[in-house]
């Protein structure tokens, strides 16, 4: 029972490398959902998908960019690193619009 | 702008202790709320959803209850258990749905034995 994968766990970077986050879920969901967390600011909204080749902008969709090739991945990549972007980035997916979220383990991003 | 506050922000009590964990969104227009827990280092696990048209839902010792009217929700956790420790969350979706969720800032819970 994998659930809601998220690779790499863990990762540093300069300014202005990029990187690409992957997310995978093997529960056949058709909404997935990036979050980032970051200290006393509760979790927010970047980017979602509501289905295979779909994807919309969340509350801070700004230097993140996404794509959803496959139903089952769901791709956060960030073209040129910003120390702003230093946080802790969240998958999540869910069967119905409305209904439970399914979250993975977090993925650490640190930007020196 | 849906806002979500959660007070209090940390809260340290003794096991065996019944607590209320409390959650309010400025707009009443919701589709649902769900409570969260994170352990430290990793993700979150949904815990309850309770839907618009219901007033509380429950699992094991856990009771969560909704009032739109007043944009309130309390978590209620029985018999504290030190493994009870954790940061407990809530969440609504932004108006359309879909998820979009907007989440407190959490409550961090200790239980002491």
């Amino acid at each position: 029972n994998a659930g809601v994968t998220q690779t790499p766990k863990f990762r540093v970077l300069k300014t202005g490398q990029s990187m690409t986050l992957l997310c995978a879920q093997d529960m056949n969901h058709e909404y997935m959902y990036w979050y980032r967390q970051d200290p006393g600011m509760g979790l927010r909204l970047i980017h979602y998908s509501v289905g295979e080749g779909t994807t919309a902008k969340g509350e801070v969709p700004d230097g993140y960019n996404v794509s959803r090739l496959k139903k089952q991945n769901f791709l956060l990549g960030l073209e040129s690193a910003a120390p702003s972007q230093t946080s802790v980035y969240f998958c999540a997916s869910s069967y119905l619009n409305t209904g439970e979220l399914f979250f993975g383990e977090g993925s650490r991003l640190t930007v020196l | 702008k849906q806002e979500v506050t959660q007070i209090p922000a940390a809260l340290s009590v003794p096991e065996g202790e019944n607590l209320v964990l409390n959650c309010s969104f400025t707009d009443s227009a919701i589709y649902n709320l769900q409570w969260f827990r994170q352990d430290p280092g990793k993700g979150l696990t949904s815990l309850l959803l309770i839907q618009s048209s219901q007033r509380e839902q429950t699992s094991g010792r856990l009771n969560a209850s909704l009032d739109k009217s007043s944009g309130r929700s309390t978590l209620y956790i029985a018999a504290s258990q030190p493994g009870d420790s954790a940061t407990y969350l809530c969440a609504v979706p932004l108006s359309g749905g879909y998820n979009k969720l907007i989440f407190g800032a959490g409550t961090r819970l200790a239980v002491h034995p």
